[in-house]
């Protein structure tokens, strides 16, 4: 069972904006600002698309943002491309005992 | 640009120790203030964060893996490794190498390709 929970799957339409969230706790997202989502495509490995809750690495498209409102964290992709369809990873430091945590995943489809 | 690639047995028989290397080339493990990770995915199944390491041999473990789990650097190989000792099927997994931003703050901007590996006897 992941420490960060994260909806299963979802979905919509190419052009359309998603929003996949990640519930913590006060202990991890909550308490600090050191929240990460990765890209996952089938036989790949993951790849950073935002840290620091809202930072986006360099080579990712800004139709990738990230924000957090309390124990919460979104990642939300505007302007769905095809390509855009994987599973998605949140991922947050959760101090000096637990390190760092991941959520389970969610699968997003393009339909 | 640095990259990373991992390297070890693919098949491990249960009770025995895993063991992986991840060699780091396009720059130097010494440098920076990254910590380097290990972090693993069973089949089909999400993330699980083993550990890592700074450059000054400092490592810090997933709490449920402590007991078995043994992270450490060869800054003259530009290596670093890990161990699993008494490994079950469920060890069973692709384990990847990784990168994380200074702090350790779980920003794993550079990853290796991953190798899998197999508990069977």
């Amino acid at each position: 069972q992941s420490a960060l929970t994260q909806p299963p799957s979802a979905s919509g339409s190419p052009g359309q904006s998603v929003t996949i969230s990640c519930t913590g706790t006060s202990s991890d997202v909550g308490g600090r600002d050191f929240v990460s989502w990765y890209q996952q495509h089938p036989g790949k490995a993951p790849k950073l698309v935002i840290f620091d809750v809202t930072r986006r690495p360099s080579g990712v498209p800004d139709r990738f943002s990230g924000s957090k409102s309390g124990n919460t964290a979104s990642l939300t992709v505007s302007g769905l491309q095809a390509e855009d369809e994987a599973d998605y990873y949140c991922c947050s430091y959760a101090g000096i005992n637990k390190f760092v945590v991941f959520g389970g995943g969610t699968r997003l489809t393009v339909l | 640009q640095v990259r990373l690639q991992e390297s070890g047995p693919g098949l491990v028989k249960p009770s025995q120790t895993l063991s992986l290397t991840c060699s780091v080339s396009g720059g130097s493990i010494s440098s920076g203030y990254y910590y380097w990770t290990w972090i693993r995915q069973n089949p089909g199944e999400g993330l699980e964060w083993i550990g890592y390491i700074y450059n000054s041999g400092s490592a810090y473990y997933n709490p449920s893996l402590k007991s078995r789990v043994t992270i450490s650097v060869d800054t003259s190989k530009n290596q670093f490794s890990l161990m699993l000792t008494s490994v079950t099927a469920a060890d069973t997994a692709l384990y990847y190498c990784a990168r994380d931003l200074a702090g350790g703050y779980g920003n794993m901007d550079v990853w290796g390709p991953g190798t899998t590996v197999t508990v069977s006897s």
